[in-house]
């Protein structure tokens, strides 16, 4: 069955830091990745995707992840971290066989605690 | 402003009471999901609809049901069958094309005793 792997749980890092927050999933054809984040008390909004083309993807708030197909990951990147990005981060992929985001798969999610 | 809402925030059932959920979204989306979120789980898809009138089962529809009589409101229904229903239930919504993005609602926390 096709799966989204987070391995992080809980990070735990202070403002400047860089972060990485791992993603793998185990679907190996054709597909569409998200990060989403859950800042307290707020609902999920998404932080970037990858579709299509440049590997390398931007996103708000001076997010980055970058799509390896070869190891089936799509990483999250923000080289230095400010208190205000506290929040929990999901990774999502999707079949990229067109249609609605019926079947996007979840990944458990991790929690990122930013010290001031 | 344009989003989706979620009522109520909190809501308390005893077991063996069937409760429903409301969602309504004024964003003009043709697709609607429910997601349930449990800690250490992520998210799992419920029920899904892409159009009115239309709905389809997710990964875990047991003892759940759903309507689309509207385009802007998709209800969750959590039966008595649901044997784990306590949970933080999340509504989305897109607009059905390909790669777009879900918009999600604030959530409904339902604890059943």
């Amino acid at each position: 069955a096709q799966s989204v792997s987070q391995h992080n749980h809980h990070v735990i890092l202070s403002e400047a830091a860089s972060l990485e927050l791992g993603c793998n999933y185990s679907y190996g054809g054709t597909v569409n990745l998200f990060w989403y984040v859950q800042y307290p008390g707020q609902h999920l909004q998404l932080l970037l995707k990858y579709f299509s083309g440049d590997p390398l993807v931007k996103g708000i708030k001076g997010f980055e992840a970058e799509f390896i197909k070869s190891k089936f990951s799509f990483n999250l990147r923000k080289p230095s971290v400010q208190w205000s990005d506290t929040a929990e981060y999901f990774c999502a992929v999707k079949r990229g066989y067109g249609g609605a985001t019926n079947k996007l798969i979840f990944g458990t999610g991790t929690l990122l605690a930013v010290q001031p | 402003d344009g989003g989706i809402t979620q009522s109520p925030k909190y809501l308390f059932r005893k077991e063996g009471q069937n409760v429903t959920l409301s969602c309504e979204q004024n964003l003009n989306h043709d697709a609607m999901y429910w997601y349930r979120q449990d800690p250490g789980q992520g998210l799992r898809l419920i029920y899904y609809s892409q159009i009115v009138n239309d709905f389809q089962k997710g990964d875990i529809a047991e003892g759940y049901s759903v309507s689309r009589e509207k385009k802007e409101s998709f209800p969750l229904t959590v039966t008595s069958a649901q044997k784990n229903p306590t949970a933080f239930y999340l509504c989305a919504s897109n607009t059905g094309q390909a790669g777009s993005p879900l918009h999600f609602g604030n959530g409904t926390r339902l604890t059943v005793t």
